[in-house]
């Protein structure tokens, strides 16, 4: 069955600092691995996706890695600020029941706070 | 706009009261699931679709039903709803191709089941 991990489940920095969100999964058979972004009581908001044949992708201050031999992803936020503050999650996307569930599981998170 | 919408976006209602949260994409996707958000459990999946009239079980279905009549539409029931059915409630949708697509969420619907 997999899980994913996420560390830590809470984070704290001052405003400017880089910083790095971990993840972790036990099955590596899987199609993609997502990051979203969640702000209190709202929905979810996908950061990026990384397809399983793929490293790392980018957008803007945002940079996601994925290393599917080891079973981990990092999302990697530079110079933050205070509006990053949020709730971040990963997922996994994988085939759950033999080819008719492709099924996401999520990490529960890991919440930022970006100080100003 | 490609989008999945929920309806409604809150709802508090009483133990054993039937009711019913809709679901809706217009992206032809053929793979829809329903996902509830708990403080600690994080998001568990309840039901899922692989395509009209084919729905399948999750990981906490018990309570809930779904039906699949439209590829667009994919509504999650509850018969007789309890308190620990209170959460917040997440519709999923994808192409389901083997490769494996961005899956687009729903806003979001917010029960609370006293």
């Amino acid at each position: 069955k997999q899980e994913v991990t996420q560390i830590p489940a809470a984070l704290s920095v001052p405003e400017g600092e880089n910083l790095v969100l971990n993840c972790s999964f036990t099955d590596s058979a899987i199609y993609n691995l997502q990051w979203f972004r969640q702000d209190p009581g709202k929905g979810l908001t996908s950061l990026l996706l990384i397809q399983s044949s793929q490293r790392e992708q980018t957008s803007g201050r945002l940079n996601a890695s994925l290393d599917k031999s080891s079973g981990r992803s990092t999302l990697y936020i530079a110079a933050s600020q205070p509006g990053d503050s949020a709730t971040y999650l990963c997922a996994a996307l994988h085939d759950d029941s033999g080819g008719s569930n492709y099924k996401l599981t999520f990490g529960k998170g890991t919440l930022l706070t970006v100080n100003p | 706009e490609a989008q999945v919408t929920q309806n409604p976006r809150y709802l508090i209602t009483v133990t054993g009261k039937k009711l019913t949260v809709t679901c809706s994409q217009n992206m032809n996707h053929e793979y829809m699931s329903w996902y509830r958000q708990d403080p600690g459990l994080g998001l568990r999946q309840i039901y899922y679709s692989m395509n009209v009239e084919v729905t399948d079980k999750g990981d906490v279905p018990e309570g809930y039903k779904v039906s699949r009549k439209e590829k667009r539409n994919f509504p999650l029931i509850l018969e007789s709803p309890s308190p620990n059915q209170t959460s917040l409630y997440f519709c999923a949708s994808n192409s389901g191709s083997p490769a494996g697509d961005e899956q687009f969420f729903g806003p979001g619907t917010r029960l609370t089941v006293l």
